[in-house]
């Protein structure tokens, strides 16, 4: 079964510049996740998809950063105009948990490994 | 809200010692509760997880028993190899108002374990 898949791996911008980073989902992974990790922290939910739909995106900086999932498949996470706190790893998940269940009943979360953002 | 709170770290042990990394959580309901571990270049993959109060979860010699009484969580094993250097982290899935879950994650820090030969 493929996992995951991100791109780009490593991103260095200026600040002030845009960057956008994709996501392919494991196939049919209804839900997935866009998070943020910046070093030494743990990595911190942006926003989340329920198929095409926004389920959360109560802690996405809304001015700069935007998701999209218009077919309900991948998804794109883009950040305009970046500031240097914005460097850190985005890390793409998935899993197949639908509205209203429990990630206690086998539907795990799938981490891709990740895109690395640096703002200089 | 929901939090999660492992120890501070790094963590620095010799081969074939035991290991132990504290994790308290707070939040309402119950909720399930997980390790994930990180490798040195690659993704976050899940450890080993628990669902309910007394719970044990194992995995790769790996364990976690779920404590409601003192909401922790804390990741022990018994003779750690130098394969098992990485950043562990701690995690719950929330249950919402309604009872179900909001299917999301949230992480303590993350502990650096480092094994030395």
């Amino acid at each position: 079964e493929a996992g995951v898949a991100q791109s780009p791996r490593y991103k260095i911008i200026e600040k002030r510049q845009s960057v956008a980073f994709w996501c392919n989902p494991i196939s049919g992974h209804a839900t997935l996740y866009w998070y943020q990790q910046i070093l030494g922290q743990g990595p911190k939910l942006l926003i989340q998809f329920q198929n095409n739909g926004v389920v959360d995106d109560s802690q996405l900086p809304k001015d700069r950063f935007s998701a999209e999932r218009l077919k309900g498949v991948d998804s794109t996470l883009k950040i305009q105009p970046a500031k240097l706190e914005d460097s850190a790893v985005y890390l793409c998940a998935s899993s197949s948990i639908g509205t209203g269940q429990a990630l206690d009943f086998g539907n795990t979360i799938y981490f891709g490994e990740g895109s690395w953002l640096t703002v200089v | 809200g929901n939090s999660v709170t492992q120890m501070e770290g790094p963590v620095t042990l010799s081969e074939e010692a035991f290991l132990t990394i504290n994790c308290t959580y707070t939040a309402t309901g119950y909720p399930s509760l997980f390790w994930y571990v990180q490798y040195p270049g690659e993704g976050l993959q899940l450890l080993l997880k628990a669902t309910k109060a007394d719970d044990k979860g194992s995995n790769k010699g790996f364990e976690a028993t779920y404590r409601k009484e003192t909401t922790s969580f804390h990741l022990e094993k018994g003779s750690v190899q130098v394969s098992d250097s990485a950043v562990y982290f701690c995690a719950l899935s929330g249950i919402n108002a309604g009872g179900t879950s909001y299917g999301k994650l949230t992480f303590g820090q993350g502990t650096i374990l480092t094994v030395h030969p």
